[in-house]
């Protein structure tokens, strides 16, 4: 069963580099997208980007400019890089790995996307 | 638009058949995943695809979609079900995007 731990920095001050590592373990690094999913206090759920096993990032477009996420495949070890963050990134970011299918069903396909499993979360605080 | 939106809250009786909804335009294009959140957890994968449940999550989670509409019902809703649910699905540029929450009360 595939499991998935995260670590980093828990407490920044505002300019500095928010810096994320999450390992896979028991299962296999290709064919799956390495994902990045944050959450601030009280609130939902916001999807910041993913890497597949040969590097192909995707990012949200409202963190875009700041994010970097790079893999280390001879690890199972993929990485999350925040820049000059502040108070609103103070969150509980969590690791995921995802999986896309397609469903084709009379010609025209529908595609399925979701995250399982999640890392167990890292409260990450920005506060000077 | 790449939103997905929840109502924010809904509650159901013991026992009873609950439908939790998202809508949005990407979900012409994608099915909703679902994923299951209780205080101070990481969320849990309880429905993805056309209706496919991982490894021990109950029958009694089952989703559905139309149009630009998903749906997670729960029929025969527990106690331990109560906690917050969000959908999740992809826009036609690949991002990712993920739906405000319901707050499901089991009453």
């Amino acid at each position: 069963q595939v499991q998935l731990q995260q670590w980093g920095a828990g407490l920044l001050k505002p300019s500095e580099t928010l810096s994320l590592t999450c390992a896979v373990y028991g299962g296999s690094f290709s064919g799956y997208y390495w994902s990045w999913i944050r959450q601030p206090p009280g609130k939902g759920l916001e999807w910041i980007g993913e890497i597949n096993h040969s590097g192909s990032t995707n990012y949200n477009p409202s963190l875009k400019s700041r994010v970097t996420i790079s893999v280390d495949t001879s690890k199972n070890q993929f990485s999350l890089k925040l820049s000059s963050v502040t108070a609103a990134d103070t969150a509980v970011y969590y690791c995921a790995r995802g999986r896309i299918k397609p469903y084709c069903s009379g010609g025209s396909c529908r595609g399925a996307f979701w995250f399982d499993p999640w890392g167990q979360g890292t409260l990450v605080t920005v506060s000077s | 638009s790449s939103e997905l939106t929840q109502d924010p809250a809904v509650s159901v009786a013991l026992g009873q058949t609950v439908r939790i909804t998202c809508q949005g335009d990407s979900l012409r294009s994608y099915y909703a995943s679902w994923y299951q959140q209780k205080p101070g957890q990481a969320p849990v994968l309880v429905i993805y695809g056309k209706n496919n449940r991982p490894s021990g999550i109950p029958d009694r989670f089952s989703g559905s979609s139309s149009g630009n509409t998903a749906s997670l019902t729960i029929t025969g809703a527990q106690a331990e079900d109560e906690a917050d649910y969000y959908c999740n699905s992809r826009d036609s540029s690949g991002v990712g995007v993920f739906g405000g929450g319901t707050k499901l009360t089991v009453l």
